[in-house]
């Protein structure tokens, strides 16, 4: 089975620090990708990535930057957390098809 | 600009038989994928659509009109498991692997 695996499921941090939020998959997918889900706007993507340091911005790429060094893994960098960043963070994987395995989630509150 | 829409809730009984609308507009289009997520859940995958018609599997269907740019998630034999939120996702948006959720369905499942 795909496994997509986030570092943290839950996380509170105070305004201005800087947070990290980590993403593994095991299947070797090419494309992983963050996004944040906030009741009543679904998930709004922030950033995606098809290849090793590759990425692309997604709707909402302002306040975050990414970082994919090996084809595994994907983080988001959160540079200096407010409190409207504080939301639900989920990451996918898929190869190349309109099928993405999503990871359990991370719930981040910021204070 | 890009932009999905879908009713925000709808409610249904067990048995019956119930019809998730997707209209879209993007700049280029690749497929249309339909999610399921449970409350405090993951996101999964139920159907992907990349040419017109519908697809089956089981009790779920998904139907696509590219030239409409228009899809449904097709539900029968409904059952209270069955109630959660479903989303459905354009694969486009000037990238062959960006995928951009809308807001989302809730499904209410009653006896």
């Amino acid at each position: 089975d795909v496994k997509v695996t986030q570092s943290s499921r839950y996380l509170v941090k105070r305004t201005g620090e800087k947070v990290f939020l980590e993403c593994v998959q095991d299947m070797d997918h090419e494309n992983m990708f963050w996004y944040r889900q906030d009741p009543g706007l679904g998930l709004r993507l922030i950033y995606f990535s098809y290849d090793v340091k590759m990425k692309e911005k997604g709707d909402i790429p302002e306040g975050y930057s990414v970082s994919r060094e090996k084809k595994e893994r994907f983080s988001l960098i959160l540079e200096s957390a407010s409190t409207n960043q504080t939301s639900m963070y989920l990451c996918a994987s898929s190869k190349n098809t309109g099928e993405l395995f999503f990871g359990e989630g991370s719930r981040l509150t910021v204070l | 600009g890009q932009s999905l829409e879908q009713p925000s809730e709808v409610t249904a009984v067990e048995g019956a038989i119930v019809q998730i609308n997707c209209t879209y507009q993007t700049s280029g289009f690749y497929g249309l994928s339909w999610y399921q997520q449970h409350d405090g859940g993951a996101p999964t995958f139920l159907s992907y659509n990349a040419l017109d018609g519908l697809e089956e599997t089981g009790r779920f269907s998904s139907f696509l009109s590219r030239s409409d740019s228009y899809g449904y998630l097709l539900l029968q034999e409904l059952q209270m498991k069955d109630s959660a939120s479903y989303f459905c996702a354009v694969r486009g948006g000037g990238a062959t692997n960006k995928l951009i959720f809308g807001t989302g369905t809730l499904l209410a499942v009653q006896p």
